[in-house]
């Protein structure tokens, strides 16, 4: 199985800053990665498919990148409505696997 | 506009088989995959299982002994079956169509 390692767990940051979440895989997955957002009592919401390709109706502030095995999530400008817990999977084999989480917070 | 909709019990005992039904709308299932995932309370994110437009299957390993997926095109529903429940099966199940589109999640407590 594919390991997915997502860092940090936790991230305090402030309205307006730049942040950064990180997913490596234990192997090679070809891009094949979407991030997650989810909101504490909902269900997750796909954020980026494929690495770096934004979903319909997701604000542009989100950003997506990598290759190999490691990617990011970028979120330009911390807003407060970002306040979620973020997952990364990776769809490239089976079974597919998530990352363990980023508990995103407003400082 | 595309739905998931999932139900079952929400109390199961240990030893027992869980069932749970997920009803799609504004979608066929002939057309698109469904997957099951599954989250313990305050944990991450498991994928459990696959239902491909086809017809095919695909489960996890580490639950491929305990679960099957199936489904009625007819009436729009893909199913879940898990025997052998224990308490670490506890937590909210979700349906996906190419996890990309998610149901509410249902909340299944494993307790006697």
């Amino acid at each position: 199985d594919i390991q997915m390692t997502q860092s940090p767990s936790f991230l305090s940051a402030s309205v307006g800053d730049r942040v950064t979440i990180n997913c490596k895989a234990s192997q090679n997955i070809n891009k094949y990665l979407n991030w997650y957002q989810q909101k504490l009592g909902e269900a997750p919401k796909l954020l980026i498919y494929n690495t770096n390709n934004l979903q319909t109706g997701i604000p542009s502030r989100f950003s997506g990148s990598g290759s190999g095995t490691d990617y990011t999530l970028t979120i330009s400008s911390l807003q407060p409505e970002d306040v979620a817990t973020y997952f990364c999977l990776q769809h490239s084999s089976r079974p597919l696997t998530f990352g363990s989480g980023t508990k995103l917070e407003i400082k | 506009q595309v739905q998931l909709k999932e139900s079952g019990p929400g109390l199961v005992q240990p030893s027992q088989t869980l069932s749970l039904t997920c009803t799609v709308s504004g979608f066929s299932l002939t057309s698109y995959n469904v997957h099951w995932v599954r989250q313990p309370p305050g944990k991450g994110l498991e994928w459990m299982g696959r239902m491909r437009y086809n017809g095919d299957t695909s489960y996890n390993s580490a639950l491929k002994s305990r679960l099957s997926i199936s489904r009625d095109t007819s009436k729009n529903q893909v199913f879940l079956k898990m025997n052998s429940l224990q308490t670490d099966d506890t937590g909210t199940y979700y349906c996906t169509r190419d996890l990309l589109d998610w149901g509410q999640g249902v909340m299944v407590t494993v307790s006697s």
